[in-house]
């Protein structure tokens, strides 16, 4: 009963090749966020989806195109791996920031990419 | 963009001491979460403090938001606390570079 589940949790592949990291969440919350941690442990975001809506996109390269089925669910796909994309990336959830609600943020336990 | 300076950056304790993490940010915020990552890499949410005073058993934190600063207190580290400490702000969770803490035996 994992609260925000991502797969797979390692992932090792050669350049050039496209993949995909799943992510999805059982706690009813409505955004979703997609994070790289750089290899000096530097965490930013990527990407935000509210109710399967993009709300947050960072300057990411265009070879990362998140897809949010439903708000439950928030995949990250990436085109034409490159060795700088090797990193952990992190999803997490939360409630929209509304009158009386928090984000409180809860974590996956992230996926491990290394690109060779 | 909003700026998140943590300090200190490393930090070694011997079980059983108390110390204080702080995180500094350079504009007004609503929102401000300390995580702990443990050395498996799992990131915990340990508080959700945009302002005030909030303690979970010997961890408790502080953020003063009228002077941009919120304080993280371990009291009697356990070798369990080890690992790093984000500070992260506003809803897109701008993060701080960490504390890494180390506590031995």
């Amino acid at each position: 009963d994992t609260a925000v589940s991502q797969t797979p949790k390692y992932l090792v592949t050669q350049m050039g090749n496209d993949k995909s990291i799943k992510c999805e969440q059982n706690l009813g919350h409505d955004t979703m966020y997609w994070y790289k941690q750089d290899s000096k442990k530097f965490l930013k975001i990527m990407f935000s989806y509210n109710n399967k809506e993009l709300i947050i996109n960072e300057t990411v390269p265009n070879r990362f195109s998140p897809k949010s089925p439903d708000k439950a669910h928030l995949n990250l796909h990436i085109n034409s791996l490159e060795l700088g994309d090797s990193a952990v990336y992190f999803c997490a959830s939360s409630q929209r920031v509304t009158s009386g609600r928090t984000n409180i943020q809860y974590f996956g336990a992230g996926t491990r990419l290394s690109v060779l | 963009g909003i700026q998140v300076e943590q300090s200190p950056p490393d930090l070694i304790l011997q079980e059983g001491a108390n110390s204080t993490l702080r995180c500094n940010f350079s504009d007004s915020v609503n929102n401000l979460q300390w995580f702990h990552q443990n050395p498996w890499g799992q990131l915990i949410n340990l508080f959700y403090i945009p302002s005030g005073t909030k303690q979970n058993g010997r961890l408790s934190a502080t953020t003063v938001a009228t002077e941009r600063y919120s304080l993280l207190y371990i009291s009697s580290s356990q070798t369990t606390d080890s690992g790093v400490y984000f500070c992260a702000v506003s809803q897109k969770l701008v993060f701080g570079k960490g504390t890494k803490l180390t506590v031995n035996p």
